[in-house]
């Protein structure tokens, strides 16, 4: 079975400086994807990045860049510039390709404030 | 850009009673819909895999006559918590992927439904 750990459960940031969320999964799984979601306090769950495991180039999105180290199992991601509205809960996942019915495994999370 | 709503936002109910959340795809199919449910400050816990015109796949100790489930079109699936408990009180949230895009369609959520049971 696929796990996936978040050994951050809180982390601070000043704002417009750079932080960095760990995550690590296990899988035996060679074709996957694994996503950052961001929880705001409103509950929404957003999509932050998406990476795909054949990609070795690195996904980036705006301020947003993770490193996936596919050997280590890592997938960390950089948050460049902090804003105040990055402040919320960051969920590391991970999902299986391989069937219509892959579903999304999600770690514990880390919650990122960012302080003015 | 697609969106999956749910409703309602927010129930309250009574002990013993049954509470129907829906969860629908706006703007595309879903084959699939996932239920998820979420404790304060925790992760979301993966309940159940809903499959449009068949039986739910219920994830390893979810009551299945508890949590019953029906996805009855290709945007409509149902979460009926029958005869509610104060520990049934959670946060759940549905979500589901593009079927006609499966490999990029990425997971869209609903705005999730708080249930308080009393």
């Amino acid at each position: 079975a696929q796990t996936v750990t978040q050994s951050q459960p809180e982390m601070s940031v000043q704002e417009a400086e750079t932080v960095t969320l760990s995550c690590t999964y296990d899988t035996s799984e060679n074709n996957y994807y694994l996503f950052w979601y961001k929880q705001p306090p409103s509950r929404q769950m957003i999509l932050v990045i998406r990476q795909e495991a054949y990609k070795q180039q690195n996904a980036t999105e705006n301020r947003f860049s993770v490193n996936f180290q596919k050997a280590a199992k890592s997938f960390s991601l950089k948050i460049s510039d902090s804003q105040l509205g990055d402040t919320a809960m960051y969920f590391c996942a991970f999902m299986k390709l391989k069937t219509s019915y892959d579903k999304v495994i999600f770690g514990p999370g880390t919650s990122l404030s960012v302080i003015p | 850009g697609a969106v999956v709503s749910q409703h309602p936002s927010r129930v309250i109910c009574k002990s013993g009673t049954s509470v129907k959340i829906e969860c629908r795809s706006l703007d595309f199919q879903a084959t699939t819909m996932f239920w998820y449910r979420q404790f304060p400050k925790q992760s979301l816990m993966l309940m159940a895999t809903s499959n449009e015109g068949s039986k739910a796949t219920y994830e390893q100790g979810v009551e299945k006559d508890k949590f019953l489930i029906n996805h009855a079109s290709l945007t409509l699936s149902t979460l009926t918590v029958t005869s509610a408990h104060p520990e049934d009180s959670s946060f759940y949230i549905c979500s589901a992927r593009n079927s006609w895009d499966r490999v990029n369609s990425p997971l869209h959520f609903g705005n999730g439904t708080r249930l308080t049971v009393t």
